[in-house]
């Protein structure tokens, strides 16, 4: 079974700086898809960012990036020039390429304060 | 284009009462999943519809919860008897299903909330 870390519960993070949320993750699959989703206060989880396990080239999403190490298992999240939107909770995920179940982590809290 | 909806938003219900959730997937989504999140646990796989039929549901807790999709279109799920455990965040997700990180992408309604007492 694919298990998925997230070792920061909660993280701050002032208005236009830079913060980075971790993620590790255990599998013996060789392709999978990663991603992370974002739940703000009181609404939708919506995605953030995906990576394709077979592409070494770290995905982009404007100011969202990922730092995607695959023989460390690695998977984090970069938002650069925090904005207070950002506030929300962050999960992050994996799937195998053949399955289609999402397997989360527990979820990190990031507060952005002005 | 609209999301994924889910209604109620919250229920509150007594231990030993039935609820159902219902969940309406994107569009010309085939695929439609259903997830549960107790607190200060991770969020958790309960099953995945193609269409109409179940291809997944190994995540279903215990046989109190029944999960349908007649008609291939929104989905149902009932709790009956609910038990405190089943306290949670009922998420229902739905992608098109189609090969590729595009197509395996899932996108998820708001959740309902769902209180045993």
């Amino acid at each position: 079974a694919q298990t998925v870390t997230q070792s920061q519960p909660e993280m701050s993070v002032q208005e236009a700086e830079t913060v980075t949320l971790s993620c590790t993750y255990d599998t013996s699959e060789s392709n999978y898809y990663l991603f992370w989703y974002k739940q703000p206060p009181s609404r939708q989880m919506i995605l953030v960012i995906r990576q394709e396990a077979y592409k070494q080239q770290n995905a982009t999403e404007n100011r969202f990036s990922v730092n995607f190490q695959k023989a460390a298992k690695s998977f984090s999240l970069k938002i650069s020039d925090s904005q207070l939107g950002d506030t929300a909770m962050y999960f992050c995920a994996f799937m195998r390429v053949s399955g289609y179940a999402l397997n989360f982590g527990k979820g990190t809290s990031l507060l952005v304060t002005p | 284009e609209a999301g994924v909806t889910q209604f109620p938003s919250h229920s509150v219900i007594e231990k030993g009462q039935t609820v159902t959730l219902r969940c309406d997937p994107i569009s010309g989504h085939d695929n439609l999943y259903w997830y549960r999140r107790v607190m200060g646990k991770e969020i958790k796989f309960l099953l995945h519809f193609v269409k109409e039929s179940k291809q997944d549901e190994s995540g279903m807790p215990n046989n109190r919860f029944l999960a349908e999709r007649t008609g291939g279109t929104y989905s149902t799920l009932k709790v009956q008897p609910a038990e405190l455990e089943d306290s949670g965040v009922y998420f229902c997700a739905s992608s098109q299903g189609l090969a590729g990180g595009e197509g395996k992408t899932q996108y998820f309604g708001p959740g309902t909330r769902l209180l045993v007492l």
